[in-house]
């Protein structure tokens, strides 16, 4: 079964500073990972997609990396704002079953 | 403009009674998914249809109920098996095994 864990739970950074979030998964038969924001009592907003094939993606001040052999994936944020605060969730899916497991979240507070 | 609605928003609910939430796509997806998250949690998924007149479980199906008749539409019902109810319901859909795409989720209260 799969199992993703992400690390850490919390962060809190003054504004200005450059960040990295991690996701790891047990299970590297995935057919993408995909990292989205959820913002409170809110639904989950999607922030990056990367395909098994790829190793990176990018948008605006985000970049999300993949490493399938090891099981990780980082979300590097750049600049950090106020704005970005919010929980950062990553999710994983299956190649066989078409199914996504998630991850608990990291929530990020970025303070002014 | 193309999503995903989910309602209603919030609900409540008695003990002992079933509920439906309604989830609606217009962006013809294929797939669709219903996850539960409970505070300071991520998403447990309960049941997903990757084409109509068909669906699995997921990791938490138990005490709950779904249908897909509509490739639009896939309603889930909250039944009066299911012993902690409370929570917010995520509604999601894809094109086979592409990107995700959430709606804005239901909360749902027993009272």
């Amino acid at each position: 079964k799969q199992e993703v864990t992400q690390i850490p739970a919390a962060l809190s950074v003054p504004e200005g500073e450059n960040l990295v979030l991690n996701c790891s998964f047990t299970d590297s038969a995935i057919y993408n990972l995909q990292w989205f924001r959820q913002d409170p009592g809110k639904g989950l907003t999607s922030l990056l997609l990367i395909q098994s094939s790829q190793r990176e993606q990018t948008s605006g001040r985000l970049n999300a990396s993949l490493d399938k052999s090891s099981g990780r994936s980082t979300l590097y944020i750049a600049a950090s704002q106020p704005g970005d605060s919010a929980t950062y969730l990553c999710a994983v899916m299956d190649t066989n079953a078409g199914k996504s497991t998630f991850g608990d979240g990291t929530t990020l507070t970025v303070k002014p | 403009d193309g999503g995903i609605t989910q309602s209603p928003k919030y609900l409540f609910r008695k003990e002992g009674q079933n509920v439906t939430l309604s989830c609606e796509q217009n962006l013809n997806h294929d797939a669709m998914y219903w996850y539960r998250q409970d505070p300071g949690q991520g998403l447990r998924l309960i049941y997903y249809s990757q084409i109509v007149n068909d669906f699995q479980k997921g990791d938490i199906a138990e005490g709950y109920s779904v249908s897909r008749e509509k490739k639009e539409s896939f309603p889930l019902t909250v039944t009066s098996a299911q012993k902690n109810p409370t929570a917010f319901y995520l509604c999601a859909s894809s094109m086979g095994k592409g990107e995700l795409f959430f709606g804005e989720g239901s909360r749902l209260t027993v009272l």
